[in-house]
């Protein structure tokens, strides 16, 4: 199957920075990410939709200014989190689809906590 | 309403013994995918089965089993001879075809809220 890699695996910054986690599809070409997040014992929900060359389709309720994502290549994503507070805290895990195939593949997931 | 329902918080099982874990969906789609995942402490998502909603056969995957009822909009999980390290969360999922952008696999997982399995020794 296909190899998704995320990093970093996990961070710690202090309220108010900014976090970059970047996700790569290491062996196929990705016109298409997702950025799920998940809290502590509660299941995935998505975030943004991530699309090669385009703006990111964000789901209802997450800002786009705070939840940066870019991208521009067809092996790489990235979300930034702008400004972070203690409630960003949280499991995030990109996921990737192939063309032609049902799968998706999930990333390890980063898990961070803000301070 | 929710679209994945999983019922089952947490479920034991002896180990070497069968478990079923629940899901229901809900969905007006004809073309849709169902799926399930396990997510050890870890946290990462390892994919188990998938079942597609024009498939006639229910969908094995070595001890993974997924018990397809449509008209009922089931798809139970069913663990064969629950090892050890089958101890972990299960996200049953679902992807609709009617939010894919481009078909296959392109649309994002609509996910249950998870049930935890453990297996005792």
């Amino acid at each position: 199957g296909a190899v998704v890699s995320q990093h970093p695996s996990w961070v710690i910054c202090k309220s108010g920075t900014s976090v970059k986690i970047e996700c790569r599809s290491l062996d196929f070409q990705a016109t298409t990410m997702f950025w799920y997040r998940q809290f502590p014992k509660q299941s995935l929900m998505l975030m943004a939709t991530s699309n090669e060359g385009s703006k990111a389709t964000y789901e209802q309720g997450v800002e786009k200014d705070k939840f940066l994502i870019n991208h521009a290549s067809l092996t790489l994503s990235t979300l930034t989190v702008t400004s972070a507070h203690p409630e960003d805290s949280s499991f995030y895990i990109c996921s990737v689809g192939t063309s032609g195939g049902h799968e998706q593949y999930f990333g390890p997931g980063t898990r961070l906590t803000v301070t | 309403a929710q679209k994945i329902t999983q019922t089952q918080p947490g479920m034991f099982v002896q180990e070497k013994e069968a478990v079923t874990l629940d899901c229901t969906y809900d969905t007006s789609d004809q073309s849709y995918g169902l799926f399930w995942y396990k997510q050890p402490s870890s946290g990462e998502m390892i994919f188990l089965i998938y079942q597609g909603s024009y498939d006639e056969q229910n969908a094995t995957e070595g001890r993974y089993s997924l018990n397809f009822q449509k008209a009922r909009k089931s798809a139970n999980l069913v663990i064969s001879a629950s090892q050890l390290g089958d101890s972990a969360m299960y996200f049953c999922a679902m992807r609709e075809a009617s939010k894919t952008n481009y078909g296959g696999s392109q649309g994002n997982l609509i996910f249950g809220k998870g049930t935890k399995l453990s297996v005792k020794p």
